[in-house]
Order: C-alpha cells, then sequence, then structure tokens
C-alpha cells in the first residue's frame, strides 16, 4: 500500500544549527512533492514545491532536495531559528491515485529549536 | 496572506445537534477541499469541488455533506453531530494547475459532547 513516513518523534536542534527533516514514501510515483508548515491550531502554510525531475530547490534559508532512486525528501533549515519550531508536512502529488489531484499528506514532524 | 477564512475557530456542540462549519475564499480559486486532521495525525480529505455546483467525496468516509453554490463558498454540514464527529476540519483553495500550492484556513476545532 501507499505511504508517506516522517520522522514521528520530535526533532530538537540547537539554535544556529541546520535542522534536515525526512520525508520517505513506497509504491508512489510522485510528480511533485510539496513542503508545508504547520503551527498549532492552524491551517499549514505552503513552503516549497519540488518535481520528480528536480533535485534540490532553495528558498531563502530554506533547502529541499527530491531524490525519486531512494524515495525521499530531505528538508533542510539552516542557521535556524525559535521561530522555525513548528510541525513541518510533507505532500506527494502521485498521477496513480490518492486524494482529489492525488495530494496526499504525510503525518508531519514536530521541530523544536533551542534557544 | 491567504485569503481564506473559516468560522467558527471553536465549536463545542451537543450530541444530535445539526452544525454548519463555514469556509469563504476570496481568491476566485475554482478548486475548494475539506480536511479532517486529528492531533498527531495527517490531513485526510474528506470533501472536495472543483466548481460551482460541483462536489465529489474524498479518500475518507465522512458522514458530513458539502454544497458549492458560489464560488467564494464551500460549508461542510453535519445533520447529526457525534462525539465520533470530533476532530479539527481545514478548508483549503487553490487556483487550477495541477502542481499549484493549497492555501489553508485557521481551521475549526469541533468538539462533540
Amino acid at each position: 500500500s501507499q505511504k508517506i513516513e516522517q520522522n514521528s518523534e520530535a526533532l530538537n536542534i540547537q539554535e544556529g544549527k541546520t535542522a534536515t527533516l525526512t520525508c520517505n514514501y513506497t509504491n508512489y510515483s510522485p510528480a511533485y512533492l510539496q513542503w508545508y508548515r504547520q503551527d498549532p491550531g492552524r491551517g499549514p502554510v505552503f513552503l516549497l514545491l519540488i518535481r520528480e525531475n528536480e533535485k534540490e530547490k532553495r528558498k531563502e534559508r530554506l533547502k529541499v532536495t527530491f531524490d525519486t532512486t531512494l524515495k525521499q525528501s530531505l528538508f533542510h533549515i539552516t542557521a535556524s531559528q525559535p521561530a522555525d519550531s513548528a510541525t513541518y508536512l510533507c505532500a506527494l502529488l502521485s498521477y496513480s491515485g490518492g486524494g482529489a489531484d492525488g495530494l496526499t499528506f504525510g503525518k508531519g514532524t514536530h521541530l523544536i529549536i533551542q534557544p | 496572506e491567504a485569503d481564506i477564512y473559516q468560522t467558527p475557530r471553536y465549536l463545542v456542540i451537543g450530541t444530535g445537534k445539526k452544525i454548519t462549519l463555514e469556509c469563504s475564499q476570496t481568491m476566485g480559486h475554482d478548486k475548494m477541499y475539506w480536511y479532517q486532521q486529528d492531533p498527531g495525525m495527517e490531513l485526510h480529505l474528506i470533501h472536495y469541488s472543483y466548481g460551482v455546483n460541483s462536489t465529489e467525496k474524498g479518500d475518507l468516509s465522512s458522514e458530513s455533506t458539502v454544497s458549492r453554490i458560489r464560488t467564494e463558498h464551500f460549508p461542510l454540514t453535519l445533520e447529526s453531530a457525534r462525539p465520533s464527529h470530533t476532530s479539527q476540519y481545514l478548508c483549503a483553495s487553490r487556483i487550477s494547475g495541477v502542481s499549484e500550492k493549497l492555501f489553508f484556513g485557521s481551521g475549526t476545532q469541533l468538539s462533540v459532547l
């Protein structure tokens, strides 16, 4: 069955270090992958999109990589700040199924940046 | 800043009551969605719409219904609320185009006693 896996445990990072979050998937052939940020009691906010034919995407302190061979995306926040503390969700679009437009979300990883 | 609004933000209601969760967007988006999310869990799609008078059920079975009479408005209704309906409900929209990002509302936290 199709599955998206993100670190279920909270990730604690010291302020100023790089935070790296992982999104692994099985039984998907994703056309693209999106990353969202979700704060407690709020809706997710879009951060970055990467397509299947792209290896890496950057936006300010954020970087996303996409390895379709390993079936994995990594999401990096450099020079992390306490304000980066939130839950980060990955979402896949697969034309083979799953949701409207084939968009399926992972459970998310809770990131805590320690001052 | 996303122009998509959900009301109410919080709702506590007794079993058997009929409720309507409101969702409106001012961006002119054709596509609108309702997701259900429990704490620490993934978003599950329960309804979607690709335009006026178009509504479809999502992956997660839900006893709720939706309507899309106007482009900007996508309300969700529960005819008879039950404790099992307690959850956070998130509305989202996006323009047409398969890779376009979703804009989410702030959600409605529903508690059914």
